[in-house]
C-alpha cells in the first residue's frame, strides 16, 4: 500500500520560496508519475506540474512556468515542490499525489490514486 | 477560467440519480483519459474514476463514468447524503503538455 506524507504547514513572507517535501512509503517509487495539485481557499484544484523519476521527465504548467521546482530524489524516496516569488495569492492548500501505473504516463495523463495530507502554506507579511 | 467546464453545482434527493458533465476539446478529452474525484472539505481527494470508466477497488458501483468525443460524464445513483462533496474530471491538454482539471462541481442531496 502506498502512502505519501507531506512536510508540515508553513508561513513565509510575500517574495520569499517555499519547498514542500513529499515521502513515499511502499511502492516503486521511481515509476511513480507524481503530481503536485494546489488549492487556493474557495477555488477549485489546479494542476501545477508532474514528475516520473524514472524517465526524468518534468512538467509544469503554464500558470506556474519559471516560478515553479519539481524534482525527486530516490535514495530517499521523496518529490519536492519547491514555489519563488511568492504572492498573497499563493496562499493554498498543497497537494502531492502520485499515479502508479507500472508503465508511468507523462506526468498528468493518469489518474491521481494516491494523494499526501496537504500541506498550508500561507503567504503573510 | 478551467480548460474543462463542468457545471458550478448539481442537486438531487436520496436515492435519485445525477450526472456531473466534463466538457474539453480535442487536444485534452478528445485524445485522453479522462478520471475524476471526490473532494471533501479537509481531506485530500479521492480517486472516484480512472481512464473514463473504470472503479478503483473499493469504490461502490454507484459510481460510473463515460466519454464520448470531447466530453465526459460522472454519474452517480441511488444518491446518499454522504455523497455531497465537490467533484473534479481530470484530463491531460497536448496543447499545454500538462494535467488539467475541471472546475469542480458541488453536489447536493436535498
Amino acid at each position: 500500500q502506498v502512502q505519501l506524507v507531506q512536510s508540515g504547514a508553513a508561513v513565509k513572507k510575500p517574495g520569499s520560496s517555499v519547498k514542500v517535501a513529499c515521502t513515499a512509503s511502499g511502492g516503486t517509487f521511481s515509476t511513480f508519475a507524481i503530481s503536485w495539485v494546489r488549492q487556493v481557499p474557495g477555488q477549485g484544484l489546479e494542476w501545477m506540474g508532474g514528475i516520473v523519476p524514472i524517465v526524468h521527465t518534468t512538467k509544469y504548467a503554464q500558470n506556474f512556468q519559471g516560478r515553479v521546482t519539481i524534482t525527486a530524489d530516490e535514495s530517499t524516496r521523496t518529490a519536492y515542490m519547491e514555489l519563488s516569488s511568492l504572492l498573497y495569492e499563493a496562499t493554498a492548500v498543497y497537494y502531492c499525489a502520485a499515479a502508479t501505473e507500472t508503465v508511468p504516463r507523462p506526468p498528468g495523463a493518469a489518474g491521481l490514486d494516491y494523494w499526501g495530507q496537504g500541506t498550508l502554506v500561507t503567504v503573510s507579511s | 477560467q478551467s480548460v474543462l467546464t463542468q457545471p458550478p453545482s448539481v442537486s438531487g434527493a436520496p436515492g435519485q440519480r445525477v450526472t456531473i458533465s466534463c466538457s474539453g476539446s480535442w487536444s485534452n478529452i478528445g485524445a485522453y483519459d479522462v478520471h475524476w474525484y471526490q473532494h471533501l472539505p479537509g481531506t485530500a481527494p479521492k480517486l472516484l474514476i480512472y481512464n473514463n470508466n473504470d472503479r478503483p477497488s473499493g469504490v461502490p458501483d454507484r459510481f460510473s463514468g463515460s466519454k464520448s468525443g470531447s466530453s465526459a460524464s460522472l454519474a452517480i445513483s441511488g444518491l446518499q447524503a454522504e455523497d455531497e462533496a465537490d467533484y473534479y474530471c481530470q484530463s491531460y491538454d497536448s496543447s499545454l503538455s500538462g494535467g488539467v482539471f475541471g472546475g469542480g462541481t458541488k453536489l447536493t442531496v436535498l
